[in-house]
């Protein structure tokens, strides 16, 4: 099955730098990449999303670049701002696996003001 | 803005008793997920269920485990004997259609003493 590999698990920036999460997965016929955002107590929420045919996609402070030949794909979130500290999680799914999510193991972003 | 929500929040409960989590997917939504994140963990899924049936499980979704969806709005998750070690958050997720992106909510927290 697939599997997905996210780094790092840690990150700490300065506010108004940027954070780069970087995941990995396995099973090329993997074509949907979402990012979720977890707060504390609180269930994942869709932050942005791309699709196999796009190797980038932007909205406002948070980009997603992907690499289909590479099997990689990169969250990248520019003028960090506290309140984008999270737990961050990328995930990949297919139609062969009922479009089920697999989920790397999250990213701790912690931005200090 | 439609939500996927969730009750109970916590469930506190003994091993070898019976729960039951509760998840109201948005509307007009299809096709419903439960995943389940133990603590400091990565979000695993368990089972997908479409058309009034399980479509895909995985091998955490055994035999104590059951879905079900009694009404126009409902989709519930049953462990028919709790153990220890499904101590953790559960997500329900619901999307629209096919290919499309996965809503979750809240979750809830069970702890199984």
């Amino acid at each position: 099955g697939e599997n997905v590999e996210q780094h790092p698990s840690t990150l700490s920036v300065q506010e108004g730098d940027s954070a780069v999460i970087k995941c990995t997965y396995s099973d090329s016929a993997s074509n949907y990449f979402p990012w979720y955002k977890q707060e504390l107590g609180k269930g994942p929420q869709l932050i942005i999303d791309i699709r196999s045919n796009v190797g980038e996609k932007k909205d406002q402070r948070i980009a997603v670049t992907l690499n289909k030949t590479a099997k990689h794909f990169s969250l990248h979130i520019t003028e960090t701002q506290p309140e984008d500290s999270a737990v961050y999680f990328c995930a990949a799914s297919h139609p062969n696996t009922g479009n089920q999510f697999y989920f790397g193991t999250g990213t701790s972003l912690t931005v200090i003001p | 803005e439609p939500e996927v929500t969730q009750t109970p929040s916590h469930q506190v409960t003994q091993m070898g008793q019976e729960v039951i989590l509760r998840c109201v997917p948005i509307s007009n939504h299809l096709y419903f997920y439960w995943y389940r994140q133990i603590l400091g963990q990565k979000v695993e899924f368990l089972v997908s269920f479409y058309n009034n049936e399980i479509s895909e499980k995985s091998e955490i979704f055994d035999d104590q485990f059951s879905v079900e969806r009694p009404d126009g709005s409902n989709f519930t998750l049953k462990i028919r004997s709790t153990k220890l070690e499904d101590s953790a958050m559960y997500f329900c997720a619901s999307r629209i259609e096919w290919g499309e992106t996965q809503y979750f909510g809240p979750g809830t927290r069970l702890l199984v003493l």
